[in-house]
C-alpha cells in the first residue's frame, strides 16, 4: 500500500528566511512524487514533480525539493520564504509499478505560514 | 486553454435533499478524479474514471454517493439524500499520461453546506 507522511501539521518561518515542509513516503518499487500547494479558497496547484533523474527537482515560484531514496522523504524547500508562500502544502506519492491503475495518494497537508 | 471548471462553487441545502455537483475536465485529459477534503480527514479520493468509465469507486461513502461521466467532457457527482456531515469541499480534478506521472489538475472547488 501507497502512503505519505506530513509530520509537521504547521511550520512557522519569518519572511527571508529558508523553509522546509517535510514529506516522507512508502510504496513499492520506485515512486512517483508531487507537490501541490493550495492557498485559501482555492484548488489545489502543482508546484514540482519528481519522475527520475537528478534527485534536485526545481519548481515553480521559486520551490525545490531534494528526492532522498534511502530515507524515502521528499522534502519541499525554498531559500528565502516570502509571506505570499503562506499556504497549505500538499505532499503525495504514486508507485511506479502500479502507475497503470494507482491513482495519487495526497499527505494531510502542512499549513506554512510566513511571518514578516 | 481553460482549466477544470466545477459549478456550483457554493451550495446551501438541507438535510434528505438531493444534490448534483458538476465538473468540466480539461480537453485531452483522460483521467478524471473526484475528492472530498474536510478539516478531519484531509483529501479523500471518491472515485476516479479512466475514458469515461469508472475505475475504482471504493472511497465512495455510502450508496447515497453515486458519480457519472456520460461524455469526455463532463462529469457528475450526486448526493442522495444529502446529510450533514457530508458538508465538505469537493474536488474534480483530471490529468493525462499517468504512466508517464502526469499530474493532477484540479478545480476550484465546490463547498457544499449541508444544514
Amino acid at each position: 500500500a501507497q502512503s505519505v507522511a506530513q509530520p509537521e501539521d504547521q511550520v512557522n518561518v519569518a519572511e527571508g528566511n529558508p523553509l522546509t515542509v517535510k514529506c516522507t513516503y512508502s510504496v513499492s518499487g520506485n515512486p512517483y512524487l508531487f507537490w501541490y500547494v493550495q492557498y485559501p479558497n482555492r484548488g489545489l496547484q502543482f508546484l514540482l514533480k519528481y519522475i527520475t533523474g537528478d534527485n534536485l527537482v526545481k519548481g515553480s515560484y521559486g520551490f525545490e525539493a531534494e528526492f532522498n531514496k534511502s530515507q524515502t522523504s521528499f522534502h519541499l524547500k525554498k531559500p528565502s520564504a516570502l509571506v505570499s508562500d503562506s499556504a497549505l502544502y500538499f505532499c503525495a506519492v504514486r508507485g511506479r509499478r502500479n502507475s497503470g491503475n494507482t491513482p495519487l495518494v495526497f499527505g494531510k497537508g502542512t499549513r506554512l505560514s510566513v511571518i514578516a | 486553454d481553460a482549466g477544470v471548471i466545477q459549478s456550483p462553487r457554493h451550495e446551501v441545502t438541507e438535510m434528505g435533499q438531493e444534490v448534483t455537483l458538476r465538473c468540466k475536465p480539461i480537453s485531452g485529459h483522460d483521467y478524471l478524479f473526484w475528492y472530498r477534503q474536510t478539516m478531519m480527514r484531509g483529501l479523500e479520493l471518491l472515485i476516479y474514471f479512466n475514458n469515461n468509465v469508472p475505475i475504482d469507486d471504493s472511497g465512495m461513502p455510502e450508496d447515497r454517493f453515486s458519480a457519472k461521466m456520460p461524455n469526455a467532457s463532463f462529469s457528475t457527482l450526486k448526493i442522495q439524500p444529502s446529510e450533514p456531515r457530508d458538508s465538505a469541499v469537493y474536488f474534480c480534478a483530471s490529468s493525462k499520461d499517468r504512466v508517464y506521472g502526469g499530474e493532477l489538475f484540479f478545480g476550484e472547488g465546490s463547498r457544499l453546506t449541508v444544514l
